[in-house]
C-alpha cells in the first residue's frame, strides 16, 4: 500500500506558486522524501527529495515539517507547461521500490 | 542521471500473442525496473531487475507471464506473454544509478500496449 496521500486534484493561476502537500503520518526515520511529476504520460520526471531538511534545486523547493509526517512541494513560479500529475513517493532507506500512491493532478490555468 | 529509451514506443497486438519491449540505458547502472500503468490509473512496479539475478517480482505478477532478462548492465527486456485485453497498459522501465542512501530512479518514456 502507498504510503503517501495526496489529493487528487488542485489548480494553480499561471506566475503563482503552486503548493502541492503531501501526507506521510507512518514515516520513519531513515525514509527519504521524493516527488516526481508525470506530463502526458510519458515516464516520471524526477524533482526533489529530502529526508529531514528543507530542500531546494533549480525546478522546486521541497518543505518536510519537523515532525516529518508531512511535506509540500513549491513550484515557485508556476507555468502552464508544468501541468502534470505529481506525485509524493516515501522510500525506505536500503531498499530501492518505489510505491506510487494516486498522486496529484494539477492543472495551470492561464 | 541517464538517459533511457525504449522499444517499442507503442504496439497494438492480438490476444495470445506476446511481446518483448526492450530498455537501454546510456550508462552501466545495476538496479533496473520494470512497471506498469494501467489506464488512468497509477504506477505498480512489476518487478527489480538486477544484473546477474534473476529477477524479483512482486505480489500478483509471476514470471511465466512477464519473463525479464538482464543479459547487461545497460540492456533489460520485459516480455508481456499470452497476452489479454487486460495487459493494455502502459510498460515503463527504470534505473537507479546513485550511490549511497539516497538516490533517485530515472524512467523511460514507456511503451503504450494495446491488446485486441
Amino acid at each position: 500500500d502507498a504510503k503517501t496521500t495526496q489529493p487528487p486534484s488542485m489548480d494553480c493561476a499561471e506566475g503563482r506558486a503552486a503548493n502541492l502537500p503531501c501526507n506521510h503520518s507512518t514515516i520513519s526515520g531513515n525514509e527519504y522524501v521524493y516527488w516526481y511529476r508525470q506530463i502526458h504520460s510519458q515516464g516520471p520526471q524526477y524533482i526533489i527529495h529530502g529526508l529531514k531538511n528543507n530542500e531546494t534545486n533549480e525546478m522546486a523547493s521541497l518543505i518536510i515539517t519537523e515532525d516529518r509526517k508531512s511535506s509540500t512541494l513549491i513550484l515557485p513560479h508556476a507555468t502552464l507547461r508544468d501541468t502534470a500529475v505529481y506525485y509524493c513517493i516515501v522510500r525506505a532507506s536500503g531498499t530501492y521500490k518505489y510505491i506510487f500512491g494516486t498522486g496529484t493532478r494539477l492543472k495551470v490555468l492561464a | 542521471s541517464a538517459v533511457i529509451s525504449q522499444k517499442p514506443s507503442r504496439d497494438i497486438c492480438q490476444r495470445g500473442t506476446s511481446l518483448t519491449i526492450q530498455c537501454q540505458v546510456d550508462s552501466q547502472v545495476t538496479m533496473m525496473f520494470w512497471y506498469r500503468q494501467q489506464p488512468g490509473q497509477s504506477l505498480t512496479l512489476i518487478a527489480t531487475a538486477n544484473q546477474g539475478s534473476e529477477a524479483t517480482y512482486e505480489s500478483g505478477f509471476v514470471i511465466d507471464k512477464f519473463p525479464i532478462s538482464r543479459p547487461n548492465l545497460t540492456f533489460s527486456t520485459l516480455t508481456v506473454s499470452n497476452m489479454s485485453p487486460e495487459d493494455s497498459s502502459i510498460y515503463l522501465c527504470s534505473v537507479a544509478p546513485g550511490q549511497g542512501a539516497s538516490y533517485e530512479q530515472y524512467f523511460g518514456p514507456g511503451t503504450r500496449l494495446t491488446v485486441t
